[in-house]
């Protein structure tokens, strides 16, 4: 499969506990990027990387939250310190062009 | 800032029965419009970009055409493999990195 790999594609955990999630893009591909959707809305941008440079930053993402794409190729999130409010599902994407992007199958989290 | 308003927020069908997606947007100059679609639980599933007013995209029983204002998809003779939400996003050429998205149509086609 040469998709955009997401993993693990579910998480549940304690709130207070930290999270680190993982994407592996299109192989290619140099601009990957992370999304957040909650139920009934539309993805949201959280973050983008070009190549290992981590470019922009929405003001979504807030000091608990971190990404690193070392070396160019996969990337993690990680969350510390969950909150509720974090519940929702975390959409990874690659893209060549910068044109749109190719979505994996994300990651579920749900803190409880 | 980039804005993105999708019509209706539900949309029910019959087998066969034709109809259409809105899709409005507000964004300074427009890089792309894009048409995804999403099954539950799942990541969003390329469709189509649109990059032009006028333009117009095909694929199976989907057609997107684009103004200068709002985007539609048509859904010709659904299918219940159909039934899925279409989400809709664009991008500007001054925020080349990220896609600004509605919050989707669900449609479900009966059988």
């Amino acid at each position: 499969d040469t998709g955009v790999s997401q993993d693990p594609r579910h998480k549940i955990t304690k709130r207070g506990q930290n999270v680190t999630f993982r994407c592996d893009p299109i192989s290619e591909h140099n601009r990957l990027y992370w999304y957040r959707q909650t139920l009934g809305q539309g993805p949201e941008f959280l973050t983008y990387f070009q190549n290992e440079a981590q470019l922009e930053k929405s003001r979504l993402l807030s000091d608990r939250f971190s990404a690193e794409r070392p070396k160019g190729s996969f990337s993690t999130l990680e969350i510390q310190r969950t909150e509720q409010g974090d519940s929702a599902m975390y959409l990874c994407a690659s893209s060549l062009t910068g044109f749109g992007a190719f979505f994996g199958q994300g990651t579920r989290l749900t803190v409880v | 800032e980039d804005q993105v308003t999708q019509s209706p927020e539900a949309l029910r069908l019959q087998e066969g029965e034709s109809s259409s997606l809105n899709c409005s947007y507000t964004v300074s100059g427009l890089r792309g419009l894009f048409w995804y679609r999403q099954d539950p639980g799942k990541g969003p599933e390329f469709l189509f970009t649109l990059y032009s007013a006028g333009e117009e995209k095909e694929k199976e029983r989907l057609k997107a055409t684009l103004t200068k204002k709002e985007s539609f998809l048509h859904i010709t003779a659904p299918k219940p493999e159909d039934s899925a939400t279409y989400l809709c996003a664009v991008q500007a050429p001054s925020n080349d990195y990220k896609l600004s998205f509605g919050a989707g149509t669900t449609v479900t086609v009966r059988a």
